[in-house]
């Protein structure tokens, strides 16, 4: 009964490569958001979709592009790895101010 | 601009109390949550504070100030696997942001 799941869990790749995260929530929640915590554990908002629209797009490069084919999923697709993407992302869900986080995707770039 | 303000470590002793404070600096403010982190875990939701005053949830109570951009979450009786990263975040017309977090660790 997960409510909030990502895939892969772990993902380690060389720099240059492209890599996507798919993100899938159960809760029939309209928004859906992308996070960014880094080593430091600062926890920075990426994007946020609200019903496969996008409502925040933080400034991150273009490398970076989410894709929503329908409210439940909200994937991220990152072009041109670098050193300095490996950090943990983290989907989450929500409805209203409660956000409901999946397990988190810990990339690690070489 | 945006920010919030949180202690980066906070000690305690098992069946103390503590206070993590966290202030804020934003506009369109709409309310506080408060969501705890275990290492190599996921953020989970403790608490959200959309007016003045003290809302409780069993050990865990939050405190918000708006006119001081000003709020807290208090912990009692602390137990050993409350050790963990607390963050603050603030919720606008536009965005959610996210303290630095508060390392907490519990001592015997």
């Amino acid at each position: 009964d997960t409510a909030v799941s990502q895939t892969p869990k772990y993902l380690v790749t060389q720099m240059g490569n492209d890599k996507s995260i798919k993100c899938e929530q159960n809760l029939g929640h309209d928004t859906m958001y992308w996070y960014k915590q880094d080593s430091k554990k600062f926890l920075k908002i990426m994007f946020s979709y609200n019903n496969k629209e996008l409502i925040i797009n933080e400034t991150v490069p273009n490398r970076f592009s989410p894709k929503s084919p329908d409210k439940a999923h909200l994937n991220l697709h990152i072009n041109s790895l670098e050193l300095g993407d490996s950090a943990v992302y983290f989907c989450a869900s929500s409805v209203s101010y409660e956000q409901y986080f999946g397990p988190g995707t810990r990339l690690t770039v070489t | 601009g945006q920010s919030l303000e949180q202690p980066s470590e906070v000690t305690a002793v098992e069946g103390a109390i503590v206070q993590i404070n966290c202030t804020y600096q934003t506009s369109g403010f709409y309310g506080l949550s408060w969501y705890q982190q275990h290492d190599g875990g996921a953020p989970t939701f403790l608490s959200y504070n959309a007016l003045d005053g003290l809302e409780e949830t069993g050990r865990f109570s939050s405190f918000l100030s708006r006119s001081d951009s000003y709020g807290y979450l208090l912990l009692q009786e602390l137990q050993m696997k409350d050790s963990a990263s607390y963050f603050c975040a603030f919720t606008n017309n536009n965005d959610m942001r996210f303290g630095a977090g508060t390392r907490l660790t519990v001592k015997p």
